[in-house]
């Protein structure tokens, strides 16, 4: 089993649809989780940070399932400048020092 | 969060030629890192930048090959060596504080190995 796995893509929807991302991680003792964004040819950007409570920022809401080691991020009212991929991130703890592992990502294509 | 730079932003070399990567970060961080991102793949972490030692690399990487440096808190430089058309890549550095997790990305070096 992949470290971090996402929902392959793309998603294809009209504006205004709401559109929820899984994404599942294998080590149990992963403490943080985020989501990024990442425009074509562009960086990754920072999204949000998903804490244990859920957290909702505007249109954006992210969730964690510790029992079932999965987070996932909802949009809501798509916007056509929501299209980019969404990367999934999971802190891993090796050899002392914490690094982060990407998912592969999902593309999102919000059309008119 | 970290404004991090990174230079060349692209290059394209000859196969056999070596290329620095420089990142700088505006703030001292505790952690910098090393990812390679091949067409339509996610990032892949080729080491972690220790301030005044020896870089910790992933497995596949080796420091023959991707030689790195962090003489200070806010800088770094990535090599990659004897270059082939498969190092043929996006090179990108991120920093981030340690304990927090989260890490803040550079723009990226856009490498292609003729």
């Amino acid at each position: 089993r992949k470290e971090v796995e996402q929902d392959p893509g793309p998603f294809n929807v009209p504006e205004g649809a709401t559109v929820a991302f899984n994404c599942t991680y294998s080590n149990s003792a992963s403490q943080s989780f985020f989501w990024y964004r990442q425009d074509c040819r562009k960086e990754p950007k920072l999204l949000m940070s998903v804490y244990s409570s859920g957290n909702e920022d505007g249109r954006f809401t992210a969730q964690l399932n510790r029992a079932s080691q999965y987070i996932s991020l909802l949009i809501r009212d798509s916007k056509l400048s929501d299209s980019a991929t969404y990367l999934c991130a999971v802190n891993i703890w090796r050899r002392g020092y914490s690094t982060l592992t990407f998912g592969k990502g999902t593309m999102l294509l919000v059309s008119p | 969060s970290a404004v991090i730079s990174q230079k060349p932003s692209r290059d394209i070399c000859q196969r056999g030629t070596s290329l620095t990567i420089q990142c700088q970060v505006d703030s001292q961080v505790t952690m910098m890192f090393w990812y390679r991102q091949q067409p339509g793949q996610s990032l892949t972490l080729i080491a972690t930048a220790n301030q005044g030692s020896e870089a910790t690399y992933e497995s596949g990487f080796v420091i023959d090959k991707f030689p790195i440096s962090r003489p200070n808190l806010t800088f770094s430089t990535l090599t990659v060596s004897n270059m082939s058309p498969e190092d043929s890549s996006i090179y990108l550095c991120s920093a981030g504080l340690a304990g927090e997790g989260e890490q803040f990305f550079g723009p990226g070096t856009r490498l292609t190995v003729l």
